[in-house]
């Protein structure tokens, strides 16, 4: 069985603070890694993808990728009460699979 | 610019009703294409697939079914839904590996 699983949540961080989201994967095939945001009621949004090891940064948002470990982690710097929402990991070896997902707040 | 379009976005259907969602691709052509149910609080779960026309791959056995009549058409459909049918259905397509989704259709199955 193919999965891809995420610390469950729900994650609180202050205004400011550093969210950290992780994700692992069981499919050592999975090829390319997405982070996407999910706001209740509507369709995700991608925030990043990343394709090899190491660190992709892009602005206040960034990924790590360990396939050794098969560990994706989302780091959100300088957190905005707009950051909050729903954060849902992706592995894809072309069956894009999610993870369930973690709800993170932004306290003002 | 990609667009996935997808209707409608909200429908009520009786129980043992059939079900057909069509989603539609513009702006690229030979995408990747999804289609995913998201129960209330939940994860996506992906139920099918398809890299190319006529191509699907079913991940969850259960009584819908899927078509790809043209490159960017993809179909969902029952020919008796379920209670547990319900749910925010997704259709998503890929464009240089990055998926990019439709607006959703709410399902609610009374």
């Amino acid at each position: 069985q193919k999965e891809v699983e995420q610390n469950s949540g729900p994650l609180s961080v202050p205004e400011g603070a550093i969210a950290s989201l992780n994700c692992t994967y069981s499919d050592r095939g999975s090829q390319s890694f997405f982070w996407y945001r999910q706001y209740s009621g509507k369709s995700p949004e991608l925030i990043m993808s990343i394709y090899s090891n190491g660190d992709k940064e892009d602005g206040r948002f960034t990924a790590q990728l360990n396939k050794a470990s098969q560990y994706v982690s989302l780091l959100i710097r300088d957190s905005q009460p707009s950051d909050s929402a729903t954060y849902l990991c992706a592995a894809s070896n072309n069956d894009m699979r999610f993870g369930a997902g973690t709800r993170l707040t932004v306290k003002p | 610019s990609q667009t996935i379009h997808q209707w409608p976005a909200t429908l009520v259907q009786p129980v043992g009703s059939p079900l057909s969602l069509e989603c539609t691709v513009e702006g690229t052509s030979n995408p990747n294409l999804y289609w995913y149910r998201q129960a209330a609080g939940r994860g996506l779960q992906l139920l099918f697939y398809s890299v190319g026309i006529g191509q699907i791959s079913s991940e969850v056995p259960q009584n819908l079914s899927a078509s790809r009549p043209q490159d960017r058409q993809f179909i969902l459909s029952s020919k008796k839904l379920l209670l547990s049918d319900s749910g925010f259905y997704l259709c998503a397509g890929t464009v240089n590996e990055k998926l990019f989704f439709g607006s959703g259709t709410q399902l609610s199955v009374l």
